[in-house]
């Protein structure tokens, strides 16, 4: 089954840093664009950046370049957000998404980041 | 940037109905758009990519059209499980997202 899972959201203080991770299963993880996506409580879908399947393409969102780095692990199967100098609007269901050509098909359940001011 | 516009925001309908709801892009996106189901606490779910293309698994009385930047997500006999918020977005220049469009029981 074609599976991802986030974590290492919680509760950070404004300004403080946090480090998002995301376990891919089911499918050839080295091969496939990864995104993450943003839910802030009650609103829309923003999309926040992309890598390509090696690691050496990267995207960021107006909204966060410069306080975000996305990367992988392909060996261990794995995509991450490090997300710094956070701020109350950062607070935010945090999905990791799988991008085949652009197309986001396969979203995880979701890791919930609270920026406490 | 491309901006990505949805009406309604809100509709209400009932089991059996045949819904529209309308994406307007800024720009054009070619056939670059997808279509997406949220439930509350729940991840988005991938119905059509490529304006008019049905992902595997959804069922068929999901469609979309359009081309350009106006196109429309139709359900052609509304569901029980299909009472749940919409989103369109573009990908034709990074990932836009619509605001949504929330279907709820008449």
């Amino acid at each position: 089954e074609v599976q991802l899972v986030e974590s290492g959201g919680g509760l950070v203080q404004s300004g403080g840093s946090l480090r998002l991770s995301c376990a891919a299963s089911g499918f050839t993880f080295n091969i496939f664009e990864m995104n993450w996506v943003r839910q802030a409580p009650g609103k829309g879908l923003e999309w926040l950046s992309y890598i390509d399947g090696s690691g050496s393409t990267t995207y960021y969102a107006d909204s966060v370049k410069g306080r975000v780095t996305i990367s992988r692990d392909n060996a261990k199967n794995s995509l991450y957000l490090q997300m710094a100098s956070l701020r109350a609007e950062d607070t935010a269901v945090y999905f990791c998404v799988r991008a085949p050509q652009s197309v986001m098909d396969v979203w995880g359940k979701g890791t919930t980041v609270i920026v406490s001011s | 940037d491309i901006q990505m516009t949805q009406s309604p925001s809100t509709l209400s309908a009932s089991v059996g109905d045949r819904v529209t709801i309308t994406c307007r892009a800024s720009q054009t996106i070619s056939s670059q758009l997808a279509w997406y189901q949220q439930k509350p606490g729940k991840a988005p779910k991938l119905l059509i990519y490529k304006a008019s293309s049905l992902e595997s698994g959804v069922p068929s009385r999901f469609s979309g059209s359009g081309s350009g930047t106006e196109f429309t997500l139709t359900v052609s006999s509304l569901q029980p499980d299909d009472f749940a918020t919409y989103f369109c977005q573009q990908y034709s220049s990074f990932w836009t997202f619509g605001q949504g469009t929330k279907v709820e029981i008449k």
